[in-house]
């Protein structure tokens, strides 16, 4: 069975500063790896996608993320964060033997200093 | 293109009541997923549907939770005598035919208290 790990539940950074989100998945084939952001009240909205490919895959909002499959991280990255980027961040994985669902890790909690 | 839609976006219900919610998935996608999400915690699968086909349902918490896409296009999520612990957000999402390297669109979500 797939799972996910967020190590980090959160993370403050100041605006203007470079971010990281750690995700590190479990799965025995070639995964589907997602990364959703979700604010307050908002449904989930879909920042990026990886499933074959060049590994570091570009997102919107300025996000990027790197599949790295010795680590089996998907970690996802911003050069220079905004105070609109507080949110939650949910990193998951796919499963194509699994009626396409999709695991979820707990989640990091970004929070903007400014 | 409207997004998913849920409605209703807020119910509040007493324990052992019924209660359905239902999701108006991206129009031209084929399959729709329902998911639960609980305060701090990420979305958890419940079922998915690839047109009126329910593929899989494994995951259903229980007996008392049920769903349906009877025309291949909104479905609705029951639960049937609600307990406290059903307290939650219910999530929808939809795709495109080609599985999971069309990404999922999650609607705003129905959240349920049960008093």
């Amino acid at each position: 069975a797939q799972s996910v790990t967020q190590p980090d539940i959160h993370i403050t950074v100041s605006e203007g500063a470079s971010l990281e989100l750690r995700c590190n998945y479990s799965y025995g084939a070639t995964p589907y790896l997602f990364w959703y952001v979700q604010s307050p009240g908002q449904g989930l909205q879909l920042l990026l996608k990886y499933f074959s490919g060049d590994t570091l895959v570009q997102g919107i909002k300025g996000f990027e993320a790197e599949f790295k499959r010795s680590q089996s991280s998907f970690n996802l990255r911003k050069p220079s964060v905004h105070w609109s980027d507080a949110a939650e961040y949910f990193c998951a994985v796919g499963a194509s033997d699994a009626g396409n669902m999709l695991t979820f890790g707990g989640g990091t909690r970004l929070m903007v200093k400014p | 293109d409207t997004g998913v839609s849920q409605n209703p976006r807020h119910k509040i219900t007493k324990r052992g009541q019924n209660v359905t919610f239902r999701c108006d998935p991206i129009s031209e996608h084929n399959r729709l997923y329902w998911y639960r999400q609980t305060l701090g915690q990420g979305p958890e699968f419940l079922t998915y549907f690839q047109n009126e086909a329910q593929l899989e349902k494994s995951r259903l918490l229980s007996d008392r939770f049920s769903a349906e896409r009877p025309k291949g296009s909104f479905s609705t999520l029951e639960i049937q005598r609600t307990e406290q612990g059903d307290s939650a957000m219910y999530l929808c999402a939809s795709s495109g035919q080609w599985g999971l390297k069309d990404a999922q669109y999650f609607g705003p979500g129905t959240r349920l208290t049960v008093l």
